[in-house]
């Protein structure tokens, strides 16, 4: 079954440090996967996409990474800020399927002062 | 055209009552897809369509609901007899059919049924 878990479900840190979002996926073939920003109340926003022969992808302070291998990626914040407050989300399509995306529940994370 | 436009942002109704959304996609986006995302939740598939032509329903599309793109253009989904557990936001998402083609989303709709 394609399937897309995220870790952890939520999380909270202090402004000015770095986290890390993880998201694990069994969708096969892969297409390629991307990360997404949702402000609450809005639709999501992408962040990064990553094909398979991709191992890292920097967007400002977003850096993510992908280990086609053990079929993992993670998303690394660097230097939080207030506005970075939303939930993220991992998206990974099959390469199949007409290109189905397959949504992961999110991580929230709540970046304090 | 600056991206994928849906209407209304918001929507309360009573259990009962018939809604309709619309979503107008990228205009040379020929992919659009229809998503329900619940508090907390990521976004769950519901339908998509190429150009005119609805190629897959999910099972949560139960038959009180129904999805149309008439002219490849805009869609509209519709749900009748509103249910309680309809309540939440509904998003619609455009692409072009290349792989490794990018998503783009809308604001979407809360509904909300009271």
């Amino acid at each position: 079954k394609n399937q897309v878990e995220q870790s952890p479900q939520s999380l909270i840190i202090l402004e000015g440090k770095n986290c890390t979002l993880q998201c694990n996926y069994t969708v096969s073939p892969f297409s390629n996967l991307r990360w997404y920003k949702q402000d609450t109340g809005r639709g999501p926003v992408s962040l990064t996409i990553m094909t398979f022969s991709e191992n890292t992808k920097s967007n400002g302070r977003y850096t993510a990474t992908l280990d086609a291998d053990t079929k993992q990626s993670s998303l690394h914040i660097t230097a939080s800020q207030l506005s970075d407050s939303a939930s993220y989300i991992c998206v990974v399509s099959a390469l199949y399927n007409f290109n189905k995306f397959y949504f992961g529940s999110g991580t929230k994370l709540n970046v304090k002062p | 055209d600056t991206g994928v436009s849906q209407d209304p942002r918001h929507k309360i109704t009573k259990r009962g009552q018939n809604v309709t959304f619309r979503c107008d996609p990228i205009s040379e986006h020929n992919r659009l897809y229809w998503y329900r995302q619940t508090l907390g939740q990521g976004p769950e598939f519901l339908t998509y369509f190429q150009n005119e032509a609805q190629l897959e329903k999910s099972r949560l599309l139960s038959d009180r609901f129904s999805a149309e793109r008439p002219k490849g253009s805009f869609s509209t989904l519709e749900i009748q007899r509103t249910e309680q557990g309809d309540s939440a936001m509904y998003l619609c998402a455009s692409s072009t059919q290349q792989v490794g083609t990018e998503a783009f989303f809308g604001q979407g709709t809360r509904l909300t049924v009271v």
